[in-house]
């Protein structure tokens, strides 16, 4: 695998479920994001892991819980979300290191929440 | 603060014609400035990027963008546009702490 892979690529949950997404990272980056890719609206930024701690938290709803185990295994934990919580979400990776660099995305998870 | 504007959620263009996405930014420090593009059912994929120096970037897949500071604007063009360029760009702008401020997108339809 190369590149950044997210899994599953769809899922349909109830608002009741507890469901896990998965994001891994093969580029030897050490920083992780989750966006939340609604439509017409620009990606947001929700969470951002550097060296596995948890640096930025914009806002989001205690019912999205990230986890980082390692600089390349990102999850994100959802339990009782709303119908708006439907959307694509993605996973990117990053260098770091005092300089500004490129975000690699992964193709995404597609929620919908019934 | 770091904003990105693009006009023009909706473009459409022949096959063979020029493409021309518009990008304005804001930003409170000199800035770096991306396009990526999104197929589909995928991710985002990097087109290209503007950090310092040479201010025409060139790009994948015959795309190029120039940084124009005085204009506030990176706008990405490619001279012919092919039916595979069918797709959703994004500009983006960063701040020192890496994080991205991306627009709403530009959705590009080739016409045959």
């Amino acid at each position: 695998e190369t590149g950044v892979t997210q899994t599953p690529r769809h899922l349909v949950m109830g608002m009741t479920n507890k469901k896990s997404l998965k994001c891994e990272q093969h580029l030897g980056h050490n920083a992780m994001y989750w966006y939340k890719q609604s439509a017409k609206k620009p990606l947001e930024l929700m969470f951002v892991y550097n060296f596995k701690e948890q640096t930025e938290n914009n806002s989001v709803p205690s019912r999205f819980s990230p986890e980082c185990p390692n600089s390349s295994h990102l999850f994100l934990h959802l339990h009782t979300l709303q119908p708006e919580d439907s959307a694509l979400y993605l996973c990117a990776s990053s260098r770091t290191g005092g300089e500004r660099y490129e975000q690699y995305f992964g193709p995404g998870t597609r929620l919908t929440v019934t | 603060a770091q904003s990105v504007t693009q006009l023009g959620s909706h473009v459409s263009v022949s096959e063979g014609a020029l493409v021309l996405l518009r990008c304005n930014y804001s930003s409170s420090v000199p800035p770096y400035l991306f396009w990526y593009v999104q197929y589909p059912n995928q991710g985002l994929q990097l087109l290209l990027k503007y950090t310092t120096g040479a201010t025409l970037v060139k790009g994948i897949n015959g795309f190029e963008a120039e940084f124009k500071k005085s204009e506030t604007s990176f706008h990405l063009t490619k001279p012919s546009a092919h039916m595979s360029d069918a797709a959703e760009y994004f500009c983006a702008v960063s701040d020192p702490g890496n994080q991205f401020y991306f627009g709403t997108g530009t959705s590009l339809t080739v016409i045959p």
